[in-house]
């Protein structure tokens, strides 16, 4: 069964260093997705992106934050000036029609650890 | 902005017996979806619900929707120790916004 896969399992940054989160959606996929979910909570929308470019976006998704679709296989999320309180498991999800009709497939995910 | 809430926030119960958690939303959506997340590992799909009222069955697992698609449910017959992680509702209201809710952990003791 195709998987959205996601690299690296886990991120060690320095704060105020930029990092970049990447993923590979499931090919056939148009819509893409960033999570976040700091541990033991719950699953926090981030944004959302289609036809290369936003279509939705959550508070906190701020100027820190960016997307990028660089290629026709990877989807990429990037903060500028990393934060302690970015801390989390950050999951990318994919679907192949917009989530108002189709369940997302999500990833294993990346830990980004900020020291 | 829009809110759901789960309760309970935590639930052990003895292997055989039943199982429910609640959704709550602060505003109508469009739909909403469950997901399952074992320890350790990422949401899973297991199922959407569309129309008011509606109810859907998976095996022991029985999802309803509210008839104000404002709160839904999830029940668990008979639990299993498979059945272990935590249960997210995912309220979608607008095109391609989704809210998960706080969650249910649900622990199975055998």
């Amino acid at each position: 069964e195709p998987e959205v896969t996601q690299t690296p399992s886990h991120q060690v940054t320095q704060m105020g260093q930029e990092v970049i989160l990447r993923c590979v959606p499931i090919s056939n996929h148009l819509y893409f997705y960033w999570y976040r979910q700091i541990l033991g909570q719950k699953v926090e929308f981030l944004v959302s992106f289609y036809n290369n470019e936003i279509s939705e976006k959550s508070e906190i998704f701020d100027d820190q934050f960016s997307v990028e679709r660089p290629d026709g296989s990877n989807f990429t999320l990037k903060i500028r000036s990393t934060k302690l309180e970015d801390s989390a498991m950050y999951f990318c999800a994919s679907s192949d029609l917009g989530s108002s009709n189709q369940p997302q497939h999500f990833g294993d995910g990346t830990r980004l650890s900020i020291l | 902005g829009q809110q759901v809430m789960q309760i309970p926030q935590y639930q052990h119960v003895q292997e055989g017996e039943d199982f429910t958690t609640y959704c709550n939303s602060s505003t109508t959506l469009s739909n909403i979806q469950w997901y399952k997340q074992r320890p350790g590992g990422h949401p899973v799909f297991l199922i959407q619900l569309v129309k008011s009222g509606e109810v859907k069955k998976q095996k022991r697992l029985t999802f309803q929707f509210g008839e104000a698609k404002k709160n839904s449910s999830l029940h668990i017959t008979a639990t299993q120790t498979t059945d272990v992680g935590t249960y997210f509702c995912a309220g979608v209201r607008g095109y391609q916004k989704v809210t998960f809710g706080t969650g249910t952990k649900l622990q199975v003791i055998p």
